[in-house]
């Protein structure tokens, strides 16, 4: 099946740094998703993409769809303490009758006030 | 509006006892998929329902596990015979359409003791 490498596994800032993660793909995908995940709850989108070579951007958040379509990177500017989670980058495939998201490991965020 | 609900949010129960997940959709999202999370993992794949289609039950781990779904409404995802290693977040989604944002309940935490 397809495999999603998500790096880095966590990250220890100062507020105020930027941030950037991002998943690498053994094949390709038609979305990219990014949702992000604090304890207890399930998990929240961020950012979705559909082209090949888009950036979207979500306040603080940007995030790109590689060009190759088996990459996707996402950015957080000016973190704030708020930020902290796990970020998940989700692929997903429009072929065939299943709709299912193949997700990465994981980036747990930690902001340092 | 109304986000996907799941109920309970925990539940713990002896080893070989049944139990059964429960998923209310967002009003009008035709397809649903439930996920399950480990500690510290990625989200994995269990089964996706699209309208009234035949559910695509390629994710299920085990013939313990099956799900039902009526019409765009509830669905319930029933485990039988608990083993331990069934412990674990279970997740349910829906998406208003099958290509894109799929959107998350808060999980049912399930520990097999």
């Amino acid at each position: 099946g397809q495999q999603l490498n998500q790096s880095p596994q966590s990250m220890f800032i100062q507020e105020g740094e930027d941030v950037s993660m991002n998943c690498t793909s053994s094949s390709i995908f038609n979305t990219w998703l990014w949702y992000k995940q604090e304890p207890g709850e399930g998990p929240v989108l961020l950012i979705a993409l559909y082209k090949a070579g888009e950036l979207t951007s979500n306040g603080r958040l940007t995030a790109q769809f590689g060009i190759t379509r088996k990459d996707s990177f996402l950015n957080i500017s000016a973190s704030i303490p708020s930020d902290v989670g796990i970020y998940f980058c989700a692929g997903q495939n429009s072929g065939g009758s299943n709709y299912k998201l193949t997700f990465g490991k994981g980036t747990l965020l930690t902001v340092n006030p | 509006g109304a986000g996907v609900s799941q109920s309970p949010s925990n539940k713990v129960t002896e080893k070989g006892k049944d139990v059964e997940l429960r998923c209310d959709p967002i009003s009008g999202h035709t397809a649903l998929y439930w996920y399950r999370q480990r500690l510290g993992q990625g989200l994995e794949f269990l089964i996706y329902f699209q309208g009234n289609s035949a559910p695509d039950k390629s994710g299920l781990p085990s013939d313990r596990f099956s799900a039902e779904r009526t019409g765009e409404s509830v669905s319930t995802l029933t485990i039988q015979r608990t083993q331990q290693e069934d412990s674990a977040v279970y997740l349910c989604a829906s998406s208003l359409r099958v290509q894109g944002e799929q959107y998350f309940g808060p999980g049912t935490r399930l520990t097999v003791t």
